[in-house]
């Protein structure tokens, strides 16, 4: 019931693009998104609802496709700062209105000078 | 508070030894998670509540574990007789409402190591 994160870990220079997905087996109807630095809280980026909305923050910005129950992040132009573990987390609320999560694996991003 | 604080930060026991680990959310949020997060994986979902309810305690892994948010706020986990897979990263999280576009915001952790 988890979604699946792919890639596991991607290393970037500074300025280079990026692309993390996140693969659901059942229907999705939102997706979460959060980026967590080492030893640090998870901190959110942004949520996408069912209907194919895409959202942004900063340089990073999400797509929904709710028929291939996927989502994925593009970070565009990476910071230093970008580095960290983003995680993609779909809700298991019985009603699937809630925010009530389960996480992907995680996606270890480097961005090096 | 600012945000979500948890305590204590880190907490050593010895293996058969009982813990109990604090949350205090947001101030008015009305959901409250915990997680589990094992070293280079993502957050596993403990237990769920809204206000003082417990509406899901699912992903518990075992009767050794109790949650409790008795008046809606502070929130404990205990784990009783704390084995060696119970070491990890303990989240808390909360929302303000329990709705689809709400975000989590989550405390820092406590790190328990059973020894």
């Amino acid at each position: 019931q988890q979604p699946v994160q792919s890639p596991q870990a991607v290393i970037l220079r500074e300025g280079e693009d990026a692309v993390i997905n996140c693969s659901s087996s059942k229907a999705l109807y939102s997706v979460h998104w959060y980026r967590q630095k080492h030893g640090e809280a998870p901190v959110f980026l942004m949520i996408l609802l069912k209907g194919g909305e895409q959202k942004g923050h900063e340089k990073i910005s999400a797509s929904f496709n709710e028929k291939k129950q996927q989502s994925s992040l593009y970070l565009t132009a990476s910071q230093l700062s970008y580095s960290g573990t983003y995680f993609c987390g779909t809700d298991i609320s019985s009603n699937n209105a809630g925010n009530m999560l389960t996480f992907g694996g995680g996606t270890r991003l480097m961005v090096k000078p | 508070g600012a945000g979500v604080s948890q305590s204590p930060r880190y907490k050593v026991a010895k293996r058969g030894q009982d813990v109990a680990l604090r949350c205090d959310p947001i101030s008015g949020h009305v959901s409250l998670f915990w997680y589990q997060q094992a070293l280079g994986q993502g957050p596993e979902f403990l237990t769920y509540f809204q206000n003082e309810a417990q509406l899901d305690k699912s992903g518990l892994p075992s009767d050794r574990f109790f949650a409790e948010r008795p008046e809606g706020s502070v929130s404990t986990l205990k784990i009783q007789r704390t084995q060696q897979e119970d070491s990890a990263v303990y989240l808390c999280a909360s929302s303000l409402v329990p709705m689809v576009n709400s975000p989590l915001h989550f405390g820092n952790g406590t790190r328990l190591t059973v020894t």
